[in-house]
């Protein structure tokens, strides 16, 4: 079955200190892969996804991932973190058919 | 921006009580979908939509539960008898397309079965 690891329950980093949230998935076939985010109190936003072609994929506010099939993994990062980025980060996979299989999420912290 | 929304927010129900919980897709997707995420615990899938048929559903996803396009905007999603453990975060999302497809999510509807 298909499954989204991300190891990271909570990270903190300091504003304007780079970001990496790690991801690495289950799946046997070439994956579609996802990172959204989700603000308190708001829906699941898209940051980015990754179907084919070039494995480093950049997407909206900055944020970058990297598909590393060797590592199964699906890397986020952002170079240099706001304080607006504070938020919980989801990892999923579309895995077969429609749906999307999640991570658990990384709550980030950001401190000033 | 076009946007997946909800209604409503919070829904707080007795044990045993039916719910709907309803959503506006975006107006020119053709897929819809509904998860949930219990307090803790991971965005689970729940079912899909096309055609106005389910094209796939999960393990949780029984005889309790049931979904409808009544029209040419709402989306449904329907609980009979309401259980505790169905309290929830209920998310709704659409695409213009099916499988790898970009989902739009919604804000979602906290249920609160007591």
């Amino acid at each position: 079955a298909q499954s989204v690891t991300q190891p990271d329950i909570h990270i903190t980093v300091s504003e304007g200190a780079s970001l990496e949230l790690r991801c690495n998935y289950s799946y046997g076939a070439t994956p579609y892969l996802f990172w959204y985010v989700q603000s308190p109190g708001q829906g699941l936003q898209l940051l980015l996804k990754y179907f084919s072609g070039d494995t480093l994929v950049q997407g909206i506010k900055g944020f970058e991932a990297e598909f590393k099939r060797s590592q199964s993994s699906f890397n986020l990062r952002k170079p240099s973190v706001h304080w607006s980025d504070a938020a919980e980060y989801f990892c999923a996979v579309g895995a077969g058919g429609n749906k999307l299989v999640f991570g658990a999420g990384t709550i980030l912290r950001v401190k000033s | 921006e076009p946007e997946v929304t909800q209604t409503p927010s919070h829904q707080v129900t007795q044990m045993g009580q039916e719910v709907i919980l309803r959503c506006v897709p975006i107006s020119n997707h053709l897929y819809f979908y509904w998860y949930r995420q219990i307090l803790g615990q991971k965005v689970e899938f729940l079912v899909s939509f096309y055609n106005n048929e389910i094209s796939e559903k999960s393990e949780i996803f029984d005889d309790q539960f049931s979904v409808e396009r009544p029209d040419g905007s709402n989306f449904t999603l329907k609980i009979r008898s309401t259980k505790l453990e169905d309290s929830a975060m209920y998310f709704c999302a659409s695409s213009e397309m099916g499988a790898g497809d970009t989902q739009y999510f919604g804000p979602g509807t906290r249920l609160t079965v007591l």
